[in-house]
């Protein structure tokens, strides 16, 4: 079945020391993006690609950076994690070209801060 | 700004109910709305997808309603089962962009 993957599904990482976190997507689209969720909150973007063309949200912290070395994987680096980026991070995908740009989403990456 | 609210954030219903849950934004310039399912620890499934030029949805128990102009959407479930339990959200993709903004979602618990 075509999914969003994202590993690990459980990351514990110290303060300060930088994570990466994965996404890969079997669909073949074009847009992959990275969302933050906290705790009883609504998801909130963080930046998206649209094929190798990077947007960050303006609100996006520079700690967090995003590479895309192809169109299967994308990843989502804190270079220097607070006790305030604990949070489920959420990678989803979407195909604009098909007319419905519906978002697709894998399972997240619960980030542990200690 | 696009702001997204859901009400009510949490509701409680015995099984067999029909039920409506609700989506209200500020900005009727949308080129979609789509209503997400989250359970507890796990990403979000999609249930429905309205395009701006469409009034409804439907898939199964479920069918979902815009109404740009009054910048509403409604997800109606009908005959609500143990396993429909859940956190409901909706989001809405603006024009001209790639900006999705979500409501907080609507917390459902279906009693046996």
């Amino acid at each position: 079945d075509a999914m969003v993957i994202q590993n690990p599904r459980y990351q514990v990482t110290q303060f300060g020391k930088p994570v990466t976190l994965s996404c890969s997507q079997t669909l073949n689209h074009n847009v992959m993006y990275w969302y933050q969720q906290k705790s009883s909150q609504a998801p909130k973007l963080l930046f998206h690609y649209y094929d190798k063309d990077f947007n960050n949200e303006a609100d996006t912290p520079d700690n967090f950076q995003s590479r895309r070395p192809n169109t299967s994987f994308c990843f989502l680096d804190i270079r220097s994690p607070g006790l305030g980026d604990a949070a489920m991070y959420l990678c989803a995908t979407s195909s604009p070209g098909d007319g419905y740009n519906e978002q697709f989403f894998g399972p997240g990456t619960r980030l542990t801060v200690l | 700004k696009q702001e997204v609210t859901q009400i009510p954030a949490a509701l409680s219903v015995p099984e067999g109910e029909n039920l409506v849950l609700n989506c209200s934004f500020t900005d009727s310039a949308i080129y979609n709305l789509q209503w997400f399912r989250q359970d507890p620890g796990k990403g979000l499934t999609s249930l429905l997808l309205i395009q701006s030029s469409q009034r409804e949805q439907t898939s199964g128990r479920l069918n979902a309603s815009l109404d740009k102009s009054s910048g509403r959407s409604t997800l109606y479930i009908a005959a609500s089962q143990p396993g429909d339990s859940a956190t409901y959200l909706c989001a809405v993709w603006r024009t001209g962009g790639f900006k999705t903004i979500f409501g907080a979602g609507t917390r459902l618990f279906v009693k046996a």
